[in-house]
């Protein structure tokens, strides 16, 4: 059965930090992944398509890199609009990551 | 403007029916993919139907399958979730998404509307 490991769950961060959420994939996906960002009471948004190509009218602050079986999406510097819950999502059968919830410190 | 809205959820009991909407506007609604996602109160996202532009096919996540029925008409621009069968665990609220064919992601989603399942 295919999986799709994000980590962490959850992680605390302040303003101006570099996050980096990473999500295995259990076999090779090429670059068929995903990121989204959700925010509470609202629906998922597109960040990242193909690994690492950012959605349009999407900051430059968030990128996406990997493939294979390891991907990466990082926020270069933190803002208070970011803290979200985010997604990884592989587009061979539409599984998403678990999510990592970005809080707070 | 491109936008998806559904409609149709609410209070169903276990074991009946109930069929969503997604009505699709601004965009070409015959050139795209769409989906079904939902996501459980305070829980995380679960894919659970897809139908290609060309309507050969069709895939279910294997907790719908045979019980959940995607398709659409393309004359009024939506796309229906037919829901049987149905269990408190699909309590949820369900998302349609637009997946353009030169992208791999789902690059529009609707708000979503509410299921709860409960006798």
């Amino acid at each position: 059965d295919f999986q799709l490991t994000q980590s962490p769950s959850f992680l605390s961060a302040s303003v101006g930090d570099r996050v980096t959420i990473t999500c295995r994939a259990s076999q090779d996906i090429s670059s068929y992944l995903a990121w989204y960002q959700q925010k509470p009471g609202k629906a998922p948004q597109l960040l990242i398509y193909a690994a690492s190509t950012l959605q349009s009218g999407v900051p430059s602050r968030f990128s996406g890199s990997g493939s294979g079986t390891e991907f990466t999406l990082t926020i270069s510097s933190l803002q208070p609009e970011d803290f979200a819950t985010y997604y990884c999502q592989q587009l061979n059968s539409y599984p998403f990551g678990g999510g990592t919830k970005v809080d707070i410190k | 403007q491109v936008q998806l809205v559904e409609s149709g959820g609410g209070v169903v009991q276990p074991g009946r029916s109930l069929r969503l909407s997604c009505a699709a506007s601004g965009f070409t609604f015959n050139n795209f993919a769409l989906h079904w996602v939902r996501q459980a109160p305070g829980k995380g996202l679960e894919w659970l139907a897809f139908l290609p532009y060309d309507e050969i096919y069709k895939y279910y996540a294997d907790s719908v399958k045979g019980r959940f029925t995607i398709s659409r008409d393309t004359s009024k621009n939506t796309l229906y979730l037919q829901m049987n069968s149905l269990r408190a665990e699909d309590s949820a609220v369900y998302y349609c998404a637009r997946a353009p064919a030169d992208m791999y992601a789902f690059d529009v989603w609707g708000r979503g509307t509410m299921v709860t399942v409960s006798s």
